[in-house]
């Protein structure tokens, strides 16, 4: 079946500009997590989301990064005023509900690379 | 905080060849899940194996492994008869039981010479 979707996979733009990163998950996974992952580290929580409302955001950096997920389904994350340092992969991952989430496996997407010149 | 700590960023093994890669980690709970996640250049975050802390057996998925030392706080990978198709990099990760994030370590890049 199709795993979880992310676009575009590869977003160059310039400093101080808006950018959008989209992330379908698997059909029927209410959870839906963003990392992100700089060069060389291992991803970094940002934010995730048990359907439409965001149950933990505590890894959002600052008040330049949001995510919505307004149906439940598809999310997007919004990055205002990007700087260089934004530049990483944003990775997407999706799981079904369970007792405590942890039990059930996290799937990941490809990622979006962001580059900020 | 708890963190998860990987200590050798780079290994190299012969193909068929068995590698361990070592991880440790630190948290206060006594609760949580542990797992190892292969990453490789396609980028995609796929698990390889996963441990739950209150089990005491060490979980094993084919030819991949772990050594779980729970008072230690530490939790290797070992692969055994390695392929080509191996080389990857690897991120030991931690969760919470009830949490809702992973904490990823920063990675060994693990390569397979033929």
């Amino acid at each position: 079946g199709a795993g979880v979707s992310q676009t575009p996979s590869n977003k160059v733009t310039e400093k101080g500009k808006y950018v959008e990163l989209r992330c379908d998950p698997i059909s029927g996974h209410t959870a839906l997590y963003w990392y992100r992952q700089s060069l060389g580290q291992g991803p970094e929580f940002l934010i995730y989301f048990q359907g439409t409302g965001a149950a933990d955001d505590s890894g959002l950096p600052n008040d330049r990064f949001f995510a919505v997920r307004p149906e439940g389904s598809v999310s997007t994350l919004k990055i205002q005023r990007t700087e260089r340092g934004d530049s990483a992969v944003y990775l997407c991952a999706s799981s079904i509900p369970g007792q405590g989430v942890s039990n059930q496996p996290q799937h990941f997407g490809d990622g979006t690379r962001l580059s900020i010149l | 905080a708890q963190t998860v700590t990987q200590s050798q960023p780079e290994m190299s093994v012969q193909e068929a060849e068995t590698v361990t890669l070592s991880c440790t980690y630190d948290t206060s709970e006594n609760n949580y899940y542990l797992f190892w996640y292969k990453q490789p250049p396609s980028r995609q975050m796929i698990l390889v194996i996963r441990q739950e802390a209150y089990k005491q057996q060490n979980a094993t998925e084919n030819r991949f492994s772990v050594n779980f030392q729970k008072a230690a706080k530490s939790f290797s990978l070992k692969i055994s008869d390695s392929q080509l198709g191996d080389t990857a990099m690897y991120f030991c990760a931690f969760a919470y039981s009830s949490a809702s994030k992973i904490i990823f370590g920063s990675g060994t890049r693990l390569s397979i010479r033929p």
